[in-house]
This record gives structure tokens, C-alpha cells and sequence, in this order.
């Protein structure tokens, strides 16, 4: 089966600094990567995801992540923090191709701040 | 396109209870989902449907049962609920199993 391990269960990063947010997982086949943000009395909308080719990923609102395989990693990282980025981030698994077993698993999430 | 909608909001519940969470969605998704989200715990599945007519146990299942009658909704419900069945659920949906979800914005129960 399946897992996520998200890495600080709280970040605090300054307006314009650099943001990562670390995500490493275990998986049985070829994984699909997802990370979700979730703004405050909100539901969790896709930031972006990896399924197969370019291992770099670029979603929205200037976010990135990059698959590597060696390291078991999805990091997700934004050059410069804006205050609107406060929010709390999941990462999630997928066995995709591991058939009957394909659904998603999430990580405990990280909850970024952004001090002004 | 209003994607996933949930209903109620929020709800206040006294214990043993019954009560019906609806979720709605208007994506022809095969595959829906619900989750429970705890302080701490990120999200649980509890139970989910590959397709119309077919279920399946989540990680967390015990005190739940769903029905997917057609391929639009998938209730929750809980037959007789406890106090620590208090939390924020999420019913999502995708494409197949295993693809990204999309989520509705929530409902938040609290039983007492």
C-alpha cells in the first residue's frame, strides 16, 4: 500500500522568500503525484500533479514540484511567497496503474504561514 | 458548471441520530469519494464508488454507509451517530479511480 509523508506539520516563511514544502511517499508501481491547497472553510483544489514524462511540474500560482525517483520526493516550491499563499497544502499518492488499489492516499498536510 | 455540491453546510446533530449527508456532482465522473478531516489527521477515506452500483470500504468505515444509485449522487449516511463522528467531511469525485478529485466545499457536523 500506498503512503505519504509530509514533512513539518507547520511552515512559516517571510513575504518574498523562497517556500518548499517537502512531500516523500512509498508506492509499489509508478506513482501519480497530486498536491492540493485548502484556503480556509474551503475544499481542496489541485495545485498540480504528475503522471508520467517531465519530471518538473508547473501548476498554478506560480507553484512547482518535481518528481524525483531516487529520492522518493514531490517537493513543492514557489520562488517568492505571497501572503495570499497561506492556506494548508496536502500531498497525495496514487497507485494509478496498481489495478483494484488505484485510489488516492494524502499526507497529514502542511500548513504554510506567511509572515509580512 | 457547479462541479460538486454538498449539503447541508453545517449541522448540529444529537447523538444517536440518524443523518443523511448529500453530495451532488454534474461531471459524468465514474468515481466519487467521501473523507473525514480531523485536526491532525489530514483526510480519511471512508468510503468510496469506482462506478454507478458498486461501493467500497475506506480506511475508516465503521459507523457509515453510502449508496451510489446513479452516477450523480453519493450519500452519506450515518445510522446512528456518535460524538466523535464530529468533523468536516468532503465528498470528491474524478474521472477513475486512481485521477485527480475535485471536491466539494464541505459540511461540517458536530454531534453532541
Amino acid at each position: 500500500a500506498q503512503s505519504v509523508t509530509q514533512l513539518g506539520s507547520h511552515v512559516s516563511v517571510s513575504e518574498g522568500a523562497l517556500v518548499l514544502l517537502r512531500c516523500n511517499y512509498s508506492s509499489s508501481v509508478p506513482p501519480y503525484l497530486f498536491w492540493y491547497v485548502q484556503y480556509p472553510n474551503q475544499g481542496l483544489q489541485l495545485l498540480l500533479k504528475y503522471t508520467t514524462g517531465a519530471t518538473l511540474v508547473k501548476g498554478i500560482n506560480g507553484f512547482e514540484a518535481e518528481f524525483k525517483k531516487s529520492e522518493t520526493s514531490f517537493h513543492l516550491t514557489k520562488p517568492s511567497a505571497h501572503m495570499s499563499d497561506a492556506a494548508e497544502y496536502f500531498c497525495a499518492v496514487s497507485d494509478y496503474w496498481n489495478f483494484g488499489n488505484e485510489k488516492l492516499t494524502f499526507g497529514t498536510g502542511t500548513r504554510l504561514t506567511i509572515i509580512p | 458548471i457547479a462541479g460538486i455540491t454538498q449539503a447541508p453546510t453545517s449541522q448540529i446533530l444529537a447523538a444517536g441520530r440518524r443523518m443523511t449527508l448529500r453530495c451532488t456532482q454534474d461531471m459524468r465522473h465514474n468515481a466519487m469519494y467521501w473523507y473525514r478531516q480531523d485536526l491532525g489527521l489530514g483526510l480519511r477515506l471512508i468510503h468510496y464508488s469506482n462506478t454507478a452500483g458498486t461501493t467500497g470500504k475506506g480506511e475508516v468505515p465503521d459507523g457509515y454507509s453510502v449508496s451510489r444509485a446513479n452516477t450523480d449522487d453519493f450519500p452519506l449516511t450515518l445510522a446512528s451517530a456518535v460524538p466523535s463522528q464530529t468533523s468536516v467531511y468532503f465528498c470528491a469525485s474524478s474521472v477513475g479511480p486512481g485521477d485527480t478529485q475535485y471536491f466539494g466545499p464541505g459540511t461540517r457536523l458536530t454531534v453532541l
